[in-house]
């Protein structure tokens, strides 16, 4: 247990919907990180947050946004959910000492029906 | 920007034997190397790491190496087990750039036959 938390563990939606996916990075970590794993594209960076601001952004939809908030916890959102948006989506956080440590969450498994 | 490319996409070894993951690197700046495990319905985890100060870094059965000049790293895992089959991603990053991006190969997905 790397002791990233990530909700929910599932979500089936339809096209065009909007979805929240929330995470809580391990006690004490600053920077979350946000990721996406399709079958065959590997993990694909989204965005960091480091203590509520946003630090890095990666290959990220317009579609898509994420922040944090002051109790450390961060939420992606999605909308005009399309089929191919349905992944993987883990989230990540590291500690202010080791930014380059990440340890993942168990994920969120989308599915965009 | 980095790209990391990773090989092989999938590799499979009996049981007792070694197994090889290699990847390249194309920014030389990239000073932080870590490798990934990512077991069946998790999430990726960290099992070991090497910064552009060694060249070699060994940890039980796994050892990862780093040729600076040639921009490349490996990893090594040897006596490999049933436990060791999943998918392992390497990557590569700047450790001072305060973007703290990490850029992943794709994976290479590990069969340890029986």
């Amino acid at each position: 247990d790397s002791g990233v938390t990530q909700t929910p563990k599932h979500l089936i939606t339809a096209t065009g919907q909007r979805v929240t996916l929330r995470c809580s990075p391990r006690s004490g970590d600053l920077s979350v990180y946000w990721y996406q794993q399709s079958l065959d594209q590997g993990l694909q960076f989204l965005i960091q947050y480091y203590n509520g601001e946003e630090r890095a952004k990666g290959n990220i939809l317009e579609r898509f946004s994420a922040q944090q908030f002051p109790d450390l916890h961060s939420e992606l959102n999605l909308s005009s959910l399309e089929l191919g948006d349905s992944a993987l989506y883990f989230c990540a956080s590291s500690p202010p000492w080791g930014p380059h440590e990440q340890y993942f969450g168990p994920g969120t498994r989308l599915t965009v029906t | 920007g980095e790209n990391v490319e990773q090989h092989p996409s999938t590799l499979s070894v009996q049981e007792g034997d070694s197994a090889v993951i290699k990847c390249t690197y194309s920014d030389s700046a990239s000073n932080y190397f870590p490798w990934y495990k990512q077991e069946l319905g998790k999430g990726p985890q960290l099992i070991i790491d090497i910064r552009s100060n060694v060249g070699e870094k060994k940890d039980q059965r796994i050892a990862v190496t780093l040729n600076k000049t040639a921009k490349h790293f490996s990893l090594h895992i040897t006596e490999t087990q049933p436990e060791d089959s999943a998918v392992y991603f390497c990557a590569a990053s700047i450790l001072e750039n305060r973007d703290d991006k990490i850029i992943f190969g794709k994976g290479t997905r590990l069969h340890i036959l029986p």
